[in-house]
Order: structure tokens, then C-alpha cells, then sequence
């Protein structure tokens, strides 16, 4: 079974520039979120979705970013204009609907903004 | 609010050696989970265990170890003869239990083994 795929693993962008971050997460999860880690920090929740609604989006830093999870598989969060403080590695994760328990996280996206 | 404290930012042994990784954690809640997460160099996070509020047993699962004191607040692991493979950072974790809600993590602690 396929895990939880992030794609770009990695993306270098100019201040001002917009970057589109994905995520696929384990097929049959209802329960996808995203974390960011800046560097040497602790890894800081930005929001959950179940299915396509937005349980809870109290993390998101401000309004450059905005996720969205059309049709509650996978999972898109853009960054729109990029500042130098949004570099960082962006985790997806996901778990089953009951939620009690494991995240299954993705390998991470890292972002450059230079 | 919650919030989990890894005092330790990195730590350097050799193999063989044992080492034990710091958790102390804050809640207001009075059911809980605890994880410990390992972040190879390859970025995923790989999930090691999750305890929950209810049971202080310790856990043994081969060369990891895990000591959770509630009196303490404290969910501490330790690896036995430690090996270069272990070389990763480790993240402590804490979630409420009874909702699919968010996990608060430490800031890791990174563990270099070498020979």
C-alpha cells in the first residue's frame, strides 16, 4: 500500500514568487493534515481536514496560505506571495476517519524562499 | 495548551553505547497520547509508539525502550547499544485522545551514532 506522497520534495523560490505544495495522502484516510517545521524548531500543526472540509485551520500562519482538498483525496497548499519566513519543510500527514491514533506522514516538502 | 519539551538538541555517541532522549510534556487534558516520532535522513517521519494517559507500563520493543511517568510529565525513550542507523532526529509528540485533533511536537532532539 502506497504511503503518504508529497510532491516537490524540494522547491527554490524568489521572494514574492508563488509555489503550489501537494499531497496524496494513504487511500480510504479522511483525515489529512499539515505540519511545517522551520528549521531547527518544533514541528507546528497549520490545519486538518476531514474529507474536503477544514476541521480545523487555526495554524495557518496568514492569508498567502491556503489549502484546499477539492473532492477530499488529495490535498494542495499554496503559498501566494512567498516571504523568506515560509522556508521550512511542509509534512503532510493523514489517518483514518476514528483518528484515535497514528499519523502516517508523508516525507516532507522542503521550501527554499530566497 | 499543550506543550512538549525536548531539552535536548543533539546528542553525539558511539556505537554501542546507550542513550536516553528527553520528553517532558503539558497538558490540561486528562486523556492523552504520547509518541515518539524518528526522522531518518531521508525527511519522513516514521512513527516508533504512542502511549496513552491511562497506562504508565513501560515499554520494551528490542533495543527501544520507553519510561512514561505521569508524575513527572515525563515520556522518555531510550536505545540500548545504540547503531549508526540510529542516527536520526527523534521528535516527541502529544495529542488529545478522543478526537482527531492536532499533535503538538517538541523541537527533536538529533542523535549521531558513530563508530
Amino acid at each position: 500500500e502506497a504511503g503518504v506522497t508529497q510532491f516537490p520534495s524540494h522547491s527554490v523560490i524568489e521572494k514574492g514568487q508563488t509555489v503550489t505544495l501537494r499531497c496524496d495522502p494513504i487511500s480510504g484516510h479522511d483525515n489529512l493534515y499539515w505540519y511545517r517545521r522551520v528549521m531547527g524548531k518544533e514541528i507546528k500543526f497549520l490545519l486538518h481536514f476531514v474529507k474536503e472540509s477544514k476541521q480545523d485551520e487555526s495554524g495557518m500562519p496568514n492569508n498567502r496560505f491556503l489549502a484546499e482538498r477539492t473532492g477530499g483525496t488529495y490535498s494542495t497548499l499554496k503559498v501566494q506571495p512567498a516571504e523568506l519566513e515560509d522556508s521550512g519543510v511542509y509534512f503532510c500527514a493523514s489517518s483514518q476517519l476514528s483518528g484515535a491514533g497514528e499519523l502516517f506522514f508523508g516525507e516532507g516538502s522542503r521550501l527554499t524562499v530566497l | 495548551a499543550q506543550k512538549v519539551t525536548q531539552a535536548q538538541t543533539e546528542i553525539s555517541v558511539v556505537e554501542k553505547e546507550d542513550v536516553t532522549l528527553d520528553c517532558v510534556y503539558e497538558t490540561r487534558d486528562t486523556t492523552y497520547y504520547l509518541f515518539w516520532y524518528k526522522q531518518p535522513p531521508s525527511g519522513e517521519l516514521v512513527f516508533l509508539i504512542r502511549r496513552n494517559s491511562f497506562d504508565e507500563q513501560n515499554e520494551i520493543s528490542g533495543r527501544y525502550s520507553w519510561n512514561f511517568q505521569k508524575s513527572t510529565s515525563s515520556f522518555n525513550f531510550t536505545i540500548t547499544a545504540s547503531q549508526v542507523v540510529d542516527s536520526a532526529v527523534y521528535f516527541c509528540a502529544l495529542k488529545k485522545i478522543g478526537t482527531a485533533s492536532k499533535l503538538t511536537f517538541g523541537t527533536g532532539t538529533r542523535l549521531q551514532v558513530t563508530l
